[in-house]
């Protein structure tokens, strides 16, 4: 089992650039992909895009490519999820969660918290 | 793009047994789209429940199953008790990428 532990809430105005993070622990983080989520309020759940740490490998929603850029630091665990300009629409809550290859086959195990995001003018 | 269709409600007394299901644009669900579930209540995070079909995670109620059925992926809930209202939504992986469905919101009552 992994633990997920995500930064906190952030405020920020439309333009202005931001980087949120998930911290994992446990010797399997790097091996296992991390996804982001997002949840607009009173929406849904969306994937926006996965990363392997281990190898840096990186699969991104064809809604969410060019919008978003995800990144990870394998030495300390960590992952990112990184906007260069938000938007307004940007607001939302963001998950990470962590899945990987079980026997039977692929399963999201761990979630964190949830960072709140609110860009607003 | 894929679309994945849940029922966006569903009603169960206390007891009961429910079933929600989980369609995908692409055509029958199979074990290759690695069907998974999560839970969520009001104000909290998410929880996996289902991966992979049919696997339970160590802390899945043993009244939650998952399976195939009709070319749905499905989430039984036999017995269901207060605690079970919440949000429940499917994840199917589809040609490399993963895809939500619109979550159904299971009340007790």
């Amino acid at each position: 089992e992994v633990q997920l532990v995500q930064s906190g809430a952030e405020v920020k105005k439309p333009g202005e650039s931001l980087k949120i993070s998930c911290k994992g622990s446990g010797n399997s983080f790097a091996s296992y992909w991390i996804a982001w989520v997002r949840q607009t309020p009173g929406k849904g759940l969306e994937w926006m895009g996965s990363i392997r740490p281990d190898d840096s490998d990186t699969r991104y929603s064809p809604s969410f490519q060019g919008q978003v850029t995800i990144s990870a630091d394998k030495p300390t665990l960590i992952a990112y999820l990184q906007w260069n300009s938000l938007k307004a629409s940007d607001t939302a809550m963001y998950y990470c969660a962590t899945y990987y290859y079980h026997s039977a086959g692929y399963g999201f195990d761990d979630w964190g918290q949830g960072t709140l995001v609110t860009a607003s003018s | 793009q894929t679309v994945v269709t849940q029922e966006p409600s569903l009603s169960v007394s206390p007891g009961g047994t429910a079933t929600l299901t989980c369609a995908s644009s692409t055509g029958a669900v199979t074990s290759a789209y690695h069907p998974n579930w999560v839970q969520q209540k009001p104000g909290q995070a998410p929880r996996a429940l289902i991966y992979s079909t049919n696997n339970k995670q160590s802390w899945t109620p043993a009244r939650f199953s998952g399976s195939l059925l009709g070319g749905r992926a499905a989430l039984t809930l036999s017995g269901v008790q207060p605690e079970d209202e919440a949000d429940y939504y499917c994840l199917l992986y589809v040609g490399g990428a993963w895809v939500f469905g619109g979550g159904t919101k299971l009340t007790v009552l």
